[in-house]
């Protein structure tokens, strides 16, 4: 069983740059979610995914948008990169249940992101 | 708005001791808690949670981590570390609100374990 997956694993932009990252969720998951991890941090939520739609936004600015797909599986766009962007950012899915909030989110292993 | 925090960036230990990382947590609501490790180069691994009944929570490697609510605390313990639990630990918390999902996270806690 394929857990979450996440590409490319490292990436190399420039100030001012769009870059998208892609998630694969864990097979039977319906949710995703997006945090940015700076370096010795720890992950800070961006925003959240559900059938297709934004369920819930952190405290991140406009330029950070995504979208999830009718397989569930998600992109995370950030326009006119900065260089405090440079971090590990990180997919999560789960399984939506009653719990809602207490729902297991499953991680995978990142992008690096390093911008110049 | 709901914080949590990790009192202690870095914990060394020599294997076979015990160890307790310690989490506190504000919220103006109820909570979940939860424990994640992350071994170097990796994503985020669930090592426990806490959603409701028992305030103890093992994990199936030997951690456990209490729910204090009059404390605000949910702190992590082994009774005897290895080698292989060298690795960074979050604390993180969520609201168990309507339509709260968010995890919010700690700063982390760095676990070496000495030979």
């Amino acid at each position: 069983d394929a857990g979450v997956t996440q590409s490319p694993t490292h990436l190399i932009k420039t100030r001012g740059q769009q870059v998208t990252l892609r998630c694969s969720p864990k097979s039977g998951h319906d949710t995703v979610s997006w945090y940015q991890q700076a370096l010795g941090q720890g992950p800070q939520f961006i925003f959240q995914y559900y059938e297709e739609e934004e369920r819930q936004r952190g405290n991140f600015p406009d330029r950070f948008s995504g979208h999830q797909f009718p397989n569930y599986s998600s992109e995370l766009n950030v326009n006119a990169l900065l260089l405090g962007d440079s971090a590990l950012y990180l997919c999560a899915s789960s399984l939506r249940t009653s719990g809602g909030a207490g729902d297991t989110q499953y991680f995978g292993p990142g992008t690096r992101l390093t911008v110049l | 708005a709901q914080s949590v925090t990790q009192l202690d960036s870095q914990v060394p230990v020599f294997e076979e001791a015990p160890v307790e990382l310690r989490c506190n947590y504000s919220s103006s609501v109820s909570v979940y808690l939860f424990w994640y490790v992350q071994y170097p180069n990796q994503g985020l691994q669930l090592l426990l949670k806490y959603l409701s009944g028992s305030t103890l929570v093992e994990s199936i490697n030997g951690f456990e981590a209490e729910f204090n609510k009059s404390q605000t605390s949910f702190h992590l313990r082994k009774p005897s570390v290895h080698i292989s639990d060298t690795a960074e630990y979050f604390c993180a918390v969520s609201s168990s609100g309507a339509g709260s999902y968010q995890l919010t996270f700690g700063k982390g806690t760095k676990l070496s374990v000495i030979p």
